[in-house]
């Protein structure tokens, strides 16, 4: 896997959705991941897709993969402070251990 | 079950002086990954290593650069006579077997490195 691209920014209100895009140029690309990472804090894994699947849903998380335009997405439900962070969007190709990671989406919910 | 811990949070270091990294994986794990991030870009790979070997160095810079991973203690990313480019925040992360696939996968917090 090489590109990863995201856009660096995303501004919501409480409560509504969020919505954060992430395309890769690897078509052999088997998983991948969306990292969330608070301040000060490591990378946590929040949930991952295999490429067989189109969606996966996770309680307020839902995954969509489109295999044909390579472009991921995660939308958050009912955005909360909480959710505040830079959220990462990784890949990784079959029998490789290296992931390949996008530049952060820093979220930021408002009141 | 502690998870990866990385020391320093941040370190501070002026041109030419050298800079150390340490990262203890989390308990029973032997494999750890350090990655880099520069400024406003994604993560990249750096290093792989088990006990006492490099598996995979391909992305550390040829000259300056340098880990280890001892039988005994954490594992070290040493960095020499640095410069300002290499300021970055350097992230460590273990797993308990070869596969260093994601959700297998624990990140420190990472080390915060800034040259003046």
């Amino acid at each position: 896997g090489e590109d990863v691209e995201q856009s660096l920014f995303l501004s919501v209100r409480e409560g509504d959705s969020s919505v954060i895009n992430c395309t890769y140029t690897d078509s052999s690309s088997t998983y991948l991941y969306w990292y969330k990472q608070e301040p000060g804090a490591g990378l946590q894994l929040l949930t991952y897709i295999f490429s067989n699947m189109d969606m996966k849903q996770d309680q307020r998380l839902t995954v969509l993969l489109n295999k044909k335009d390579k472009h991921l997405s995660l939308r958050i439900a009912d955005t909360q402070t909480g959710d505040s962070a830079i959220y990462f969007c990784a890949e990784i190709s079959p029998g490789d251990y290296k992931l390949s990671f996008g530049a952060g989406t820093t979220v930021t919910v408002r009141a | 079950n502690a998870g990866v811990m990385q020391n320093p949070r941040h370190l501070v270091r002026r041109r030419g002086q050298e800079a150390r990294l340490r990262c203890s994986p989390m308990k029973g794990h032997s494999h750890v990954y350090w990655y880099r991030q520069l400024p406003e870009e994604g993560l990249k790979f750096m290093v792989y290593l088990q006990k006492e070997n490099i598996i995979d160095e391909s992305g550390m810079p040829k000259e300056r650069f340098s880990a280890e991973f001892p039988k005994e203690g954490p594992s070290i990313l040493r960095i020499q006579q640095v410069v300002r480019g290499d300021s970055a925040a350097y992230f460590c992360a273990s797993s308990p077997s070869t596969d260093g696939r994601g959700e297998k996968l624990f990140f420190g917090s990472g080390t915060q490195l800034s040259v003046l």
